[in-house]
């Protein structure tokens, strides 16, 4: 199975902070990476897929990039609604396995 | 509208059954591969379960396979999830979450996510 390993696990930053995740999969996936947003009480929301497309409708403050085995999710300028727990996942095989989460929080 | 709503979610004792149901709608629900996907409270997101749009090709997690099965009625847009032999650790948020495109142009990123269903193990 694929092994997915996120960091930070949580991390404080202010609004307008530029904000970087890291995703690490334990065997190379290509760019069969995506990013999802989560929120208590709501629907996970899909924000990257393929490793660096943004999903229709999300803002484009949000980018992601890597390939193989290394990935990154960047918020250029973190808006107040931005703060939630953030989940990659490896698409390129089953078990499609998620990362443990980078929960965002205000500083 | 497009979505997907869960129900069945309860409380019951270790070793009971729960069926979940997914009710899609506002899209050609057969043409689409769909999974499972739950939250146990305090932990992150894990797949549980894919199904095919055909329903012929089925895969499981190791922590649910040979407890739980997933089928579908594409007749009627539902998607479900027959648990048995539950346990504590089975307590969780249950999602279903839909394949990105149409197969065979999946990349089986999930872009559309039903709210859950809540399942709670406990005697």
């Amino acid at each position: 199975d694929i092994q997915m390993t996120q960091s930070p696990s949580s991390l404080s930053a202010s609004v307008g902070d530029r904000v970087t995740i890291t995703c690490r999969s334990s065997h190379n996936i290509n760019n069969n990476l995506n990013w999802y947003q989560l929120k208590p009480g709501k629907a996970p929301k899909l924000l990257i897929y393929a490793a660096s497309a943004l999903q229709s409708g999300v803002p484009s403050g949000f980018s992601g990039s890597g390939s193989g085995t290394d990935f990154t999710l960047t918020i250029s300028s973190l808006q107040a609604e931005d703060f939630a727990t953030y989940y990659c996942q490896q698409s390129l095989t089953t078990p499609y396995s998620f990362g443990q989460g980078t929960k965002l929080e205000i500083k | 509208e497009v979505q997907l709503v869960e129900s069945g979610g309860d409380s019951v004792q270790p070793g009971g059954s729960l069926r979940l149901s997914c009710a899609a709608s506002g899209f050609t629900f057969s043409t689409y591969e769909m999974n499972w996907a739950r939250q146990a409270p305090g932990k992150g997101l894990e797949w549980i379960s894919y199904i095919s749009g055909s329903g012929i090709d089925v895969r499981y997690a190791d922590s649910v396979r040979g407890r739980f099965t997933v089928s579908r009625d594409n007749a009627k847009n539902a998607l479900y999830l027959q648990m048995d032999g539950l346990k504590a650790e089975d307590t969780a948020i249950y999602y279903c979450a839909r394949d990105d495109s149409p197969a065979p142009d999946s990349k089986h990123a999930f872009d559309l996510w039903g709210q859950g269903t809540m399942v709670t193990i406990s005697s």
